[in-house]
Formats: C-alpha cells, structure tokens, sequence
C-alpha cells in the first residue's frame, strides 16, 4: 500500500515558466510534508517542507501548497530554470515517528 | 569532511558474497537512517537508529544486517544477496524530535548483485 503518490514519473517545463508537481497521500496521521530534491549521483538534498497547520509555504521561487481536505499537496517553480532538471520525491511523516515515506519521484526537465 | 558520506560508491558483488556498505555523518545528529531505492520504486525504509538503539526494522530480510557502533557511523552488513537486491541504497542522519523532520542524505552506495 503506497501511501505517498506522485502520479507524474516525468514532466517537462519551458525555461522561465511554472514548474507545477503533485502528490497524493493517503495517511491522515501525517502532518509534516517535505519536497526533496535528486541530481544524478547525488543524494536526495531537501528544498522545502510544510507543517499541515499551514496551507503555504514559500521560500523564494519554490512554494509548496497542501490541501488536506484532499489530501494533496503540490509544489510551484517559478520562474523555472535549467539547474531545476532533477528528480523531485514528495515525502511526509507523522511528526515524531522518525518515518519518513517517500514517493515514486517525478523526473523535471526544464527545456531552454 | 562535512556531511553524511557513504562508500564505497559503487559495489559488485556475487550472491555467496559478504561485504559491508559504511556511512559516516559529521553534523552531530543521532538518528540515522538506511533506504533502498529501486528502479521506478519509492525510497523505502530499511532501518532507523536513534541514539546508537535500533529502533525501526521495516521487514528487512536477514542477509541485510544493520551496525551503529556510536551515533557517527552506521553499516549495513550484505551476505547471501539475490539480483534483486541491487539498487542504491541510501543513508541519512537527522536530530531528534523537531530536528527529526528533515534528513540529510548521502551519495548513496550503488549495489549490484551478480
């Protein structure tokens, strides 16, 4: 049972416009999401995390929205660049668990 | 050095094999962390350490055998692995309780069994 989604395996933006990925959970118990980020022969290295008491988080051109009546949370680029081509993996956790569950990772291609 | 750092980076081995997988991180956590990621798969879950005491075992078959000897250093310990135990397998360390939000992950050690 996959409790983290993310539906898209790959995406592929122009550079300069928005960069929108997705994802899907299905445990109510988590509180506490974060967007890592996945360069070839690199370690995951985290980008940005939001706690489910907010429904924003902004840090510079990366904002993750969550929707928790969904059960949906998405992260914004913009204005995507061409250092942004990665892999990006959504993850929450249930704070205090030291479980953090990992989705599939969606492959970001910004095109110049 | 700075960071988690893992070696060796690359690993072949056959199935009657033993080798260990190491992982080190200078950022003065005490949680550390073991994933598998496999092809087209999620990160998932191995082990966790917390303060040196294992305290997540996430249905791991036995030829993959954990080791934190102090809260600086952790090993996996790999013997009689199948093909499809190659992937790359990650280690990360965190802090605790807040600090356990974000993990810090190294390069990975990428593993082929033959």
């Amino acid at each position: 049972d996959q409790q983290v989604k993310q539906n898209s395996p790959s995406l592929s933006v122009q550079e300069g416009r928005i960069s929108i990925l997705n994802c899907d959970y299905t445990n109510s118990m988590f509180d506490y999401f974060l967007w890592y980020k996945k360069y070839p022969a690199e370690g995951p290295t985290f980008l940005i995390s939001i706690s489910s008491i907010k429904d924003k988080n902004e840090d510079g051109r990366f904002t993750v929205f969550l929707n928790k009546s969904a059960k949906h949370l998405s992260l914004h680029i913009v204005p995507s660049q061409p250092g942004d081509s990665a892999v990006y993996f959504c993850a929450a956790m249930h704070q205090g668990a030291q479980k953090l569950v990992f989705g599939q990772g969606t492959r970001l291609t910004i095109n110049p | 050095e700075t960071g988690v750092t893992q070696t060796p980076r690359h690993l072949v081995m056959g199935m009657t094999n033993k080798k260990s997988l190491k992982c080190e991180q200078h950022l003065g956590h005490n949680a550390m962390y073991w994933y598998k990621q496999s092809a087209k798969k999620p990160l998932e879950l191995m082990f966790v350490y917390s303060l040196e005491e294992r305290v997540e075992n996430n249905s791991v078959p036995s030829r993959f055998s954990p080791e934190c000897p102090n809260s600086s250093h952790l090993f996996l310990h790999l013997h009689t692995l199948q093909p499809e135990d190659s992937a790359l397998y990650l280690c990360a360390s965190s802090g605790l309780g807040a600090g356990a939000n974000v993990l810090t992950f190294g390069a990975g050690s990428r593993l082929t069994v033959l």
